[in-house]
C-alpha cells in the first residue's frame, strides 16, 4: 500500500499480548481503520479511530496519534483463532480507503 | 443481520473472455466500493459509487467498467480478461460517502483466469 507501513509478519504465544504497529504519511486524513482478514476471506472491521487516543473493544484495542502518523492494534489474551492478517487502512482526503499490506499474525500454542 | 452479498463466489474464465461480478449491498446502504486483492497483496481500490453515481475511481483498468443500479446493487464488468486479473474481488458497502459505519465487506468473488 502507498505511504502506509506495518510489519509483514509477527509471531506470538497463545494467551499473550501482541501489538501491531502501523505508520502512515498523508496530507489528508479522515480516520484510521483496522481490519482482520483470514486467508481467502473478506476483511472484517475491527476498529475505527478518528481522534487521538485509545479505543478499547473487548480483547482488542486501537490507538491513534495523528501528529505522529502512528497507530497500533493491541490484542490481549491471544487465542488460536486470532491467527490472521491484520490490515491497517486510512481514509484520505477523498474518503478513499488506503490500505497497508497487512501483518500476518501467527499464534503458537 | 443481512450482509453484503456477492455473486458468483467463484468464477473461472479463459483469457480474452468477459466476466460480470455482482454485489448487493446491505439494505439502506447507498455506497458501494470495489476492491481487487491479488495473492498475498493488500486490497487495491478500483471504483466506488454513491447514489448510483461514480464517486471515486482508483486503479481500475480501462477494460473494466462498473455501475450501480436503482436498487443500489452494483456490477463490475470485466472484458478481455488477462491472467493477471486472477484475484479476489471484494465489494463493500456503507451508508454515505464517509462511511460513518465503515465499509462492510462481502465474502468476495474468486476469479481465476486460465
Amino acid at each position: 500500500g502507498q505511504n502506509i507501513d506495518q510489519p509483514t509478519e509477527m509471531t506470538a504465544t497463545e494467551g499473550a499480548i501482541v501489538q501491531i504497529n502501523c505508520t502512515y504519511q498523508t496530507s489528508g486524513f479522515n480516520g484510521l481503520f483496522w481490519y482482520q482478514q483470514h486467508a481467502g476471506e473478506a476483511p472484517t472491521f475491527l476498529s475505527y479511530n478518528v481522534l487521538d487516543g485509545l479505543e478499547e473493544k473487548g480483547r482488542f484495542s486501537s490507538f491513534l496519534s495523528r501528529s505522529k502518523g502512528y497507530s497500533y492494534l493491541l490484542l490481549k489474551e491471544l487465542q488460536m483463532k486470532d491467527s490472521a492478517s491484520y490490515l491497517c487502512a486510512y481514509f484520505d482526503s477523498n474518503y478513499q480507503l488506503i490500505w497497508g499490506a497487512g501483518t500476518k499474525l501467527i499464534i503458537k500454542p | 443481520a443481512a450482509g453484503v452479498i456477492q455473486s458468483p463466489r467463484h468464477l473461472i474464465k479463459e483469457k480474452r473472455e468477459t466476466a460480470t461480478l455482482k454485489c448487493y449491498p446491505i439494505p439502506r446502504h447507498d455506497t458501494v466500493y470495489w476492491y481487487q486483492q491479488g495473492p498475498g497483496q493488500d486490497p487495491q481500490f478500483l471504483i466506488s459509487f454513491y447514489e448510483k453515481m461514480q464517486s471515486d475511481k482508483g486503479s481500475i483498468p480501462d477494460r473494466f467498467s462498473a455501475q450501480q443500479f436503482s436498487d443500489y446493487h452494483s456490477e463490475l464488468n470485466m472484458s478481455s480478461l488477462e491472467l493477471g486479473d486472477s484475484a479476489l474481488y471484494f465489494c463493500a458497502s456503507s451508508f454515505g460517502l464517509a462511511g460513518a459505519d465503515t465499509q462492510y465487506f462481502g465474502p468476495g468473488t474468486r476469479l481465476t483466469v486460465l
